[in-house]
């Protein structure tokens, strides 16, 4: 496995309340990701970063936003959770270069529960 | 839209039978391809990916297959095992934006004795 760890692994929480996901990895890529993963949705990109400090929005960036202050760690931020946010959250790693392969490296995941 | 597509949600094999899962895709633009397997309650795992500049690459029982007219490409699992049971995903990249994979909405395999 790829040195990628996410916590917590589980994590249950109120409407309305702010919750922050941890994504730590020790691989030294550059590439970080935050992917929600949902039945019949596949994996859907939620943000990710391209460097310390540089982040963009992915395909369902609405409620969240991300932080990178150090190359090995990237937080995923729900500023105020609502129960459509329910699902398991997916971190991922790459060195992806222009022009060669893509392959993205993932974390355990981490399942997170709104009521 | 949906760049990425895997029409079966589900397939169920026999153990040392043939499993194919099939993927196609929009994108003109995309040239690289991959799948992905996923057990519960872990991470996706990379296993195989093929570029566009071949039609064919295997790695012991999996072979990726890619037809660029047709937008198609397959996994192929001979001979397949219950330890291949699990939900499979396809995922591709254009060469300008190797950082940002697509993914389909994966196919889930059962294999039984």
């Amino acid at each position: 496995d790829a040195g990628i760890t996410q916590s917590p692994r589980h994590k249950v929480t109120e409407t309305g309340t702010p919750v922050t996901l941890r994504c730590h990895q020790t691989e030294n890529h550059r590439y970080m990701y935050w992917y929600r993963q949902d039945p019949g949705h596949g994996l859907r990109l939620i943000h990710y970063s391209y460097g310390v400090k540089d982040t963009d929005k992915g395909e369902v960036s609405d409620g969240y936003s991300v932080s990178r202050s150090k190359t090995e760690d990237f937080l995923l931020t729900l500023e105020s959770a609502t129960s459509s946010q329910t699902s398991v959250y997916f971190c991922a790693i790459s060195n992806a270069l222009e022009g060669q392969g893509g392959e993205q490296y993932f974390g355990p995941g981490t399942r997170l529960t709104v009521t | 839209d949906q760049q990425v597509k895997q029409n079966s949600p589900s397939l169920s094999v026999q153990e040392g039978r043939i499993s194919i899962l099939n993927c196609d895709y929009t994108n003109s633009m995309f040239d690289y391809f991959l799948w992905y397997k996923k057990y519960p309650a872990e991470g996706p795992t990379f296993l195989i990916s093929i570029s566009s500049i071949k039609d064919k690459n295997e790695d012991g029982r999996f072979t990726v297959f890619l037809n660029k007219s047709a937008k198609h490409l397959s996994l192929h699992i001979v001979p397949s095992q219950p330890g291949d049971s699990a939900v499979y995903f396809c995922a591709a990249h254009s060469a300008y934006n190797t950082d940002k994979l697509i993914f389909g909405t994966g196919t889930r395999l059962q294999v039984f004795p």
